[in-house]
């Protein structure tokens, strides 16, 4: 299994520029999870989905659109980037049932705005 | 409302125990955990403990909550150069949520 996947690794971004940062699990997980990471802010929860054809907003889902066609994949899409939007961005899943199963985290995006 | 808080920084000597704090205040929560997030990487559970628990422990990691004052702490015993990492603080409310708190960053001195 290769766990959850996150591409690209980085990426810099224009202002006004539109990229969708993917995210795919192999676990059959039907949580997903976007987060984006500050320095010293923590996480942030983006977005999530408790299974296909279902999204939610988290804390922080302005300029941010996601989808969740399949079980798999949870596309994150930026329509109009912001240097506001410079951040590290992890996408976790989870399977449901217990809250003693944890999160499997991505290796993250890093993304900059210019 | 859900909130974590933990301070942001730790310095320990090698070979010393390290104490991470964290106060949460959703009361509710069944489960806690530790995460460790090393540079340039994601977060991986290190440990969790189930709300009706006020101790485990897990070769060099022990976990203590105190549930009356919503407390959760996490010791490090024989604290190694490996260990320096951020660990982050985190409650469970609900099946579909994960609260974090800030993360606590750990710095290993020699």
């Amino acid at each position: 299994n290769a766990g959850v996947t996150q591409t690209p690794k980085f990426r810099i971004l224009k202002i006004g520029q539109s990229m969708t940062l993917q995210c795919a699990q192999d676990m059959n997980h039907n949580y997903m999870y976007w987060y984006r990471q500050d320095p010293g802010m923590g996480l942030k929860l983006i977005y999530y989905s408790v299974g296909a054809g279902i999204t939610d907003k988290g804390e922080v889902p302005n300029g941010y659109n996601v989808s969740r066609s399949t079980t798999e994949d949870f596309p994150l899409r930026l329509e109009l980037a912001a240097p506001s939007q410079t951040s590290v961005y992890f996408c976790a899943s989870r399977p449901p049932g217990n809250s003693n199963q944890p999160q499997h985290f991505g290796d993250g995006t890093r993304l900059s705005i210019l | 409302g859900e909130d974590v808080e933990q301070s942001l920084f730790l310095s320990v000597r090698e070979g010393d125990s390290s104490v991470i704090n964290c106060t949460y205040t959703d009361s509710s929560s069944t489960y806690l955990y530790w995460y460790k997030q090393e540079p340039g990487a994601g977060l991986q559970l290190l440990t969790y403990i189930f709300s009706n628990m006020d101790m485990k422990q897990d070769q060099r990691l022990t976990v203590l909550l105190n549930k009356k004052d919503k407390h959760l702490s996490l010791r490090i015993a024989d604290t190694q150069t490996g260990d320096s990492a951020i660990y982050f603080c985190a409650e469970s409310p609900s099946d579909d949520k994960i609260i974090f708190g800030k993360g606590t960053r750990l710095h290993i001195l020699p």
